[in-house]
């Protein structure tokens, strides 16, 4: 089972500034199979990224994902206060398809 | 959209069917899912299966106890869920993977129906 670990745990920005998450696997994601997803309180995750660096659909481009391999990132150019939530990252390369544990992003 | 029902409250070893209700998409085009997620937890891939049923995955944890099954006819998914446990109870949610099989990213998600297993 791959093992994924985000950091920080927790960030704490202002709105415009820029941020930057963290997903670490425990063994390389096959062909970069890596999604995050958006989930604020009381409701269901939201697809952000997928195949690393994707958008899915209706995603602001101030989203972007990247990495490879065992090192991956979600950025957020421009933070709005709407982006407070948890985001995961999941790897579907290998089963069973694991997630990591979340950051919490707060906006000051 | 995706509606789930079918949680609920039952004893250690008792056994719970969930459903999930499909419409506005042709259903059998999209493998499925189900993610549950504790109180107060994060998120935790359970179960998939693709597009036609041929192909299912499990977590370690409920393997031999749950089984994943869909019926196109009736655009529905299901979870068979026996002999559970305490650490069974989340939320489930039911979401759509993003192609035919179950591999991939989950782009389309119910809202959850809500699994206690307590005694």
């Amino acid at each position: 089972e791959i093992v994924l670990t985000q950091s920080p745990g927790t960030l704490s920005l202002s709105p415009g500034e820029r941020a930057t998450l963290s997903c670490r696997a425990s063994q390389s994601v096959s062909a970069n199979y890596l999604a995050w997803y958006q989930q604020k309180p009381g409701q269901a995750p939201r697809l952000l990224i997928y195949v690393t660096s994707n958008r899915a659909t209706g995603i602001p481009d101030r989203f972007s994902g990247g990495g490879s391999g065992t090192d991956f990132t979600l950025t957020i150019s421009r933070l709005e206060p709407e982006d407070s939530a948890v985001y995961y990252c999941q790897q579907y390369g290998s089963s069973p398809f694991t997630f990591g544990p979340g950051t919490k992003v707060d906006i000051k | 959209q995706l509606v789930e029902f079918g949680g609920g409250v039952i004893r250690p070893g008792g056994s719970l069917r969930l459903s999930c209700a499909a419409s506005g998409f042709t259903f059998d085009d999209y493998g499925m899912n189900w993610v549950r997620q504790a109180p107060g937890k994060g998120l935790e891939w359970v179960s998939g299966i693709n597009w036609n049923g041929g192909s299912t995955g499990y977590v370690d944890s409920v393997k031999g106890r749950f089984t994943i099954s869909r019926d196109n006819a009736k655009n529905s998914l299901y979870l068979q869920m026996d002999s559970l446990r305490a650490e069974d109870t989340a939320l489930y949610y039911c979401a759509r993977a993003m192609s035919t099989g179950f591999y991939y990213g989950m782009d389309v998600w119910g809202q959850g129906t809500t699994v206690s297993v307590s005694s």
